[in-house]
């Protein structure tokens, strides 16, 4: 079954306020992609990651990618409405032409 | 870039009949698409991933006499519901990748198709 998790399911925050959501898989990913859906429509793709232990940054967004490659961050930092939609992480298990999508995290920003 | 469709956008059936959903990739070869199916407020579930010219896998739980997936071509794939009921009302998603293995590319999604099973 898919194990893909992502804490945490729901956060609201104050516009300007960081946010963070975190995500876990239960086995080894060979890499991970980040993904953004706004409400009522389909994933976007924002970011891949590959080596253990990488940091990228696109703008206000800082994403992570675990040592043991079984666990990524995303981050925002000063978030503002355009913000608002659900961030999924999503990753192939190693040796295995699938992805899997984390639970997902849905972020509401109030102006 | 890559963009992928999807047809059609929306579709209102009625319990038992057959409903096909395509998914095209407009500017690239697909060798790997992916069906995901997403309820309300959850995640994507990956239903099957489709080669090119090969018998689709299909997850766990998901019956494959009922979800009919063809991928005929490198541009086109298509998913059938069959005999559809209320409980496969949901939104169906396709994505693309263009190399064999898919782990080590991005997936393109389409826009999705809502079905509504009456």
């Amino acid at each position: 079954g898919q194990q893909v998790m992502q804490i945490p399911q729901y956060q609201h925050v104050q516009e300007g306020e960081d946010f963070t959501t975190y995500c876990n898989s239960s086995t080894t990913l060979s890499n991970i992609q980040w993904y953004k859906q706004r409400p009522g429509g389909h994933p976007v793709f924002l970011i891949q990651l590959v080596k253990s232990g990488e940091v990228k940054k696109q703008k206000r967004l800082t994403f992570q990618f675990g040592e043991a490659k079984k666990n990524s961050s995303l981050h925002i930092t000063a978030t503002q409405t355009t913000d608002v939609g659900t961030y999924f992480c999503a990753g192939p298990v190693y040796n295995f032409n699938k992805f899997y999508f984390g639970s997902g995290t849905k972020l509401n920003v109030k102006p | 870039g890559a963009v992928v469709s999807q047809h059609p956008s929306w579709v209102i059936c009625k319990s038992g009949t057959s409903v096909k959903i395509e998914c095209r990739s407009l500017d690239f070869q697909a060798t790997t698409m992916f069906w995901y199916r997403q309820f309300p407020k959850q995640s994507l579930m990956l239903m099957a991933t489709s080669n090119e010219g090969s018998k689709a896998t299909y997850e766990q739980g998901v019956e494959k006499d009922k979800f009919l997936i063809n991928h005929a071509s490198l541009t086109l794939s298509t998913l059938t519901v069959t005999s559809a009921h209320p409980e496969d009302s949901s939104f169906y998603i396709c994505s693309a990748s263009k190399y064999q293995t898919g782990s080590e590319e991005t997936q393109y999604f389409g826009p999705g198709t809502r079905l509504l099973v009456l």
